[in-house]
């Protein structure tokens, strides 16, 4: 059964630093997207990084990057240079290619950044 | 603009009433979906359909159904609501495997 765990609830980090949220995920598909949304506190879902299970590459936008580790069935999400406006909760989410397209998320994790 | 527009932002309701929401997408998108978000901040799948066949039906009770007249439009009835069944609804949108483009969510709360 396809499922998403991020077991941090929440992380507190200061100013311009860098922060690493995980993700662990469960599937029995050979093929299948990866996702990373943002909720702000307005409640605003925004999509913000991919990495397609084929691609051995990390995908990287902007100061978002991804640790994939398909072996251990990991995606990490890595913000850099981190701004209090990152300050929102953290969503991993994955899509498997067969299975109609739903996209199941993990629990969440609130990060806060510090002055 | 292109996006996702749900009605209304928020609701307020009593127990045993019914309720409707609406989810317009005009991104050109084939495929729409119903989440709930509960109070624990959960994300769970409800409905989604695609070209305006439904496609997906989670388990959810009987009293919640969704309606599509076109691709660009799915709205979620819910008859006789529960106060279980406060929480944020979003509704979203996407294009084969893309990522999804959410709406701002309904908020409801019954009393």
């Amino acid at each position: 059964a396809q499922k998403v765990t991020q077991t941090q609830t929440s992380i507190s980090v200061v100013e311009k630093t860098t922060v690493t949220m995980d993700c662990v995920y469960e599937t029995r598909d050979s093929s299948y997207f990866l996702f990373w949304y943002k909720q702000t506190a307005s409640g605003e879902i925004v999509f913000l990084i991919r990495q397609d299970s084929y691609k051995k590459e990390n995908a990287t936008v902007g100061h978002y990057s991804l640790n994939f580790q398909k072996p251990k069935s990991s995606i990490g999400l890595i913000i850099t240079a981190t701004q209090i406006e990152d300050s929102a909760v953290y969503f991993c989410a994955m899509r498997e290619n067969y299975n109609q397209g739903k996209l199941i998320f993990g629990q969440g994790t609130k990060l806060s950044i510090k002055p | 603009e292109t996006a996702v527009f749900q009605t209304p932002n928020y609701h307020v309701t009593q127990v045993g009433n019914e309720v409707s929401f609406n989810c317009k997408q005009t991104l050109g998108h084939d495929t729409m979906y119903w989440y709930k978000q509960d109070s624990k901040k959960l994300l769970k799948i409800m409905f989604s359909y695609n070209n305006k066949q439904l496609i997906v039906n989670e388990t959810v009770p009987r009293r919640f159904s969704p309606q599509s007249s076109d691709k660009a439009h799915l709205n979620l009835r819910i008859k006789s609501v529960e106060p279980e069944d406060s929480a944020v609804y979003l509704c979203a949108s996407s294009l084969g495997h893309s990522d999804y483009t959410f709406g701002s969510g309904t908020r409801l709360l019954v009393i």
